[in-house]
């Protein structure tokens, strides 16, 4: 079974600083995917950046980089230069890379708050 | 396409009445999923369908919900009955797997969802 934790109900950041969102994750599955979304008050989620288990390097998509540590089985999220705009849940998933259902098991979040 | 669109965004009813959500996934993905997110809580799997085949339920799936891809075009996600437990936002997301058995896309996009409240 696949699990995902995420240990910080919420954070406070002020704008233009970085901040780090801790995901830690459990699996039997030698190759999955990893996945942070954004959920605004408006409720949609908002995909924002995906590792593979064999990516060697890191991902980055603009702001946003996946810290992406194997042995240690976390794939924190760091979002550089925070923005009042960044204000939302934040959830990290995975997925498993085998035929099937591929469906994405969700961590219960991060409540990102960032004051002016 | 604009990407996967649920209908209605809000839905209000009394207790022991049936609700039917609808979701109308980006025309290309043979992929479905619905997902229910309970206050506080990240989404849970319900359900998919891969093109018009219902594939896999959850547990949380009891029967008195029903899923339907009719054609593999557009899904609808009905509650027979329904309890106060059932209020929930309903999400669902749509993806395309490649033919090769990996997914073509690494991201499944989202709809708004669908928040219930059942009173």
């Amino acid at each position: 079974a696949q699990k995902i934790t995420q240990t910080q109900p919420g954070m406070f950041v002020q704008e233009k600083e970085a901040v780090t969102l801790d995901c830690t994750y459990d699996t039997s599955d030698q190759s999955y995917g990893l996945f942070w979304y954004k959920q605004p008050s408006s409720g949609e989620m908002i995909f924002l950046i995906y590792q593979g288990s064999y990516d060697e390097q890191n991902a980055t998509e603009g702001r946003y980089s996946l810290n992406f540590q194997k042995a240690r089985k976390s794939a924190n999220l760091v979002i550089s230069a925070s923005q009042l705009g960044d204000s939302a849940m934040y959830f990290c998933a995975m997925r498993g890379i085998i035929q099937g259902a591929q469906k994405l098991v969700f961590g219960q979040g991060t409540r990102l708050t960032i004051n002016p | 396409d604009t990407g996967v669109s649920q209908n209605p965004r809000h839905k209000i009813t009394k207790r022991g009445q049936n609700v039917t959500f609808r979701c109308d996934p980006i025309s290309e993905h043979n992929r479905l999923y619905w997902y229910r997110q309970t206050l506080g809580q990240g989404p849970e799997f319900l359900t998919y369908f891969q093109n018009e085949a219902q594939l896999e339920k959850s547990r949380l799936l009891s029967d008195r919900f029903s899923a339907e891809r009719p054609k593999g075009s557009f899904s609808t996600l009905e509650i027979q009955r329904t309890e106060q437990g059932d209020s929930a936002m309903y999400l669902c997301a749509s993806t395309l797997l490649g033919t090769r058995g990996s997914l073509a896309n690494y991201g499944y996009t989202f709809g708004s969802g669908t928040r219930l409240t059942v009173v």
